[in-house]
């Protein structure tokens, strides 16, 4: 079945630890996309990319980096420089050829002890 | 920048019942998208409008777009446990902005 693949599921760190998310997908989509969801606070943009070896911020990239090496992956690193990182994150693909709208995947859930 | 805002945040109905959410956007959007996410669990595309005016319906969930096409509205009829969750609409091309959603509980 294609879908979009995030792992880990639940990640712990520790304060000052850099911890990256790993996105995989088979759909052939051509922009990915992660977002960060806080209780009552909708979905927020961190970074997309539209393709290969490009991205583009969205409104909160502050303290996190993404790359696009490949089509199928888009991973996203959490900085120590994020603030408050303690969050559940969602990765996305959109097919531009087709109806142009989000695949997600499960989600991570980050916890910052 | 474009601002996807929806109300009510919270909506809690008895089982039987109909009720409405609505999304309201300060600038003129080329489509809207409405997503479901069950509790613990992900989003998931329910429906696209991108017509001035167009109304669609899925069973018990009609979705309209207005005619500025700058909100939309989320009417379910003969409320569900099944449609517990939160209803997310979201607008735009490329840089898709979310509301914050409205999370439905039924009481049986």
């Amino acid at each position: 079945d294609g879908g979009i693949t995030q792992s880990p599921k639940y990640l712990f760190r520790k304060e000052g630890q850099n911890v990256t998310l790993s996105c995989e997908q088979n759909l052939n989509h051509d922009a990915m996309y992660w977002y960060r969801q806080d209780p009552g606070q909708g979905l927020r943009l961190i970074y997309y990319s539209q393709i290969v070896n490009d991205f583009q911020k969205g409104d909160i990239a502050e303290g996190y980096s993404v790359s696009r090496e490949k089509k199928e992956s888009f991973p996203l690193t959490v900085t120590s420089a994020q603030k408050n990182p303690t969050a559940f994150y969602l990765c996305a693909s959109i097919d531009y050829a087709g109806a142009n709208v989000l695949t997600f995947g499960a989600g991570s859930r980050l916890t910052v002890l | 920048g474009q601002q996807v805002m929806q109300i009510p945040q919270y909506q809690h109905v008895q089982e039987g019942e109909d009720f409405t959410t609505y999304c309201n956007s300060s600038t003129t959007l080329s489509n809207i998208q409405w997503y479901k996410q069950r509790p613990g669990g992900h989003p998931v595309f329910l429906i696209q409008l991108v017509k001035s005016g167009e109304v669609k319906k899925q069973k018990r969930l009609t979705f309209q777009f207005g005619e500025a096409k700058k909100n939309s509205s989320l009417h379910i009829t003969a409320t569900q446990t099944t449609d517990v969750g939160t209803y997310f609409c979201a607008g735009g091309d490329y840089k898709l902005s979310f509301g914050a959603g409205t999370t439905v509980t039924v009481r049986a």
